[in-house]
C-alpha cells in the first residue's frame, strides 16, 4: 500500500512559537514530496522536495527532505495566527499523489 | 486570469439521487483528478484522467463515474450507489507529471440529505 504518514495530526500552540510538522513515506515510485497548506478550501502549494538534505525556504517556511530515513519536516518560525490552517504532505511518482491526513495546526493569538 | 473552477459549491441532494459536480480548466493541463476529503482522513483519490477520452480508476471509486470528453472538463458523478456520500469534494489538474503538483479548485461540499 502507498502511504504517506504525517504527525501530528493536531497542534496547537501560541502565536510566535516554532513548530515542526513531520511526513513520513513509502519509497515505492518516489519521485518528489510536497507540502500544501489548506485554510478553508482549495489547498496551496508551499514545496516541492526532491533531492535529499537540501533545505526549501519562503519566508518562515522550511522544509526539507531525508531520501535515507524516508521523511519530510516542515518547519514553521515565528507563527502567527494565519499560519492556521490544515498542512497536507504528499507524494508524487505512481501517475497521482498521495496524500496523507494532514496535520491541523491551530495558533492561538 | 487561468485557473480550474468547481461548481457548484454547495450542493443538497435527497438519497438515491444522482448528482454531478462541475470541473473546468482553462491552464491546458494534461492530467485532471477528482479527491475525496473527510474530517480526519486526508484527501482520497476518486478518479483521474491523463488524457481525454481515457481515466483511471483510484482508490474509492466505487459508486462515483467520470468522463472526460474535452481536455478542459472532467465532470465527477456521484451515484446513488455511494453508501456515504456527503463529503467535501476536490479537483485538481496538473501539467504532465504530477509530481510537478496540482493546481486545485475551491470544492464543491455535498451533502446528501
Amino acid at each position: 500500500e502507498d502511504k504517506v504518514v504525517q504527525s501530528p495530526l493536531s497542534l496547537v500552540v501560541h502565536e510566535g512559537d516554532t513548530v515542526t510538522l513531520n511526513c513520513s513515506y513509502e519509497v515505492t515510485n518516489f519521485r518528489s514530496l510536497l507540502w500544501y497548506k489548506q485554510e478553508k478550501k482549495a489547498p496551496t502549494f508551499l514545496f516541492m522536495l526532491t533531492s535529499s538534505g537540501i533545505e526549501k525556504k519562503s519566508g518562515r517556511l522550511s522544509s526539507i527532505l531525508d531520501k535515507k530515513e524516508l521523511f519530510s519536516i516542515l518547519n514553521i518560525t515565528a507563527t502567527q495566527t494565519g499560519d492556521s490552517a490544515v498542512y497536507l504532505c504528499a507524494k508524487g511518482g505512481s501517475e497521482k499523489l498521495v496524500f496523507g491526513k494532514g496535520t491541523k495546526l491551530t495558533v492561538n493569538p | 486570469d487561468g485557473g480550474i473552477t468547481q461548481s457548484p459549491k454547495y450542493l443538497f441532494r435527497k438519497e438515491g439521487q444522482n448528482v454531478t459536480l462541475s470541473c473546468e480548466q482553462n491552464l491546458n493541463h494534461d492530467a485532471m483528478y477528482w479527491y475525496r476529503q473527510d474530517p480526519g482522513q486526508g484527501l482520497r483519490l476518486i478518479y483521474y484522467s491523463q488524457i481525454v477520452n481515457d481515466f483511471q480508476k483510484g482508490d474509492i471509486a466505487e459508486g462515483y463515474s467520470v468522463s472526460r470528453e474535452k481536455k478542459e472538463s472532467f465532470p465527477l458523478t456521484v451515484t446513488s450507489a455511494q453508501k456515504n456520500p456527503t463529503a467535501f469534494y476536490l479537483c485538481a489538474s496538473s501539467i504532465h507529471r504530477e509530481d510537478y503538483g496540482y493546481t486545485f479548485g475551491s470544492g464543491t461540499r455535498l451533502t446528501v440529505v
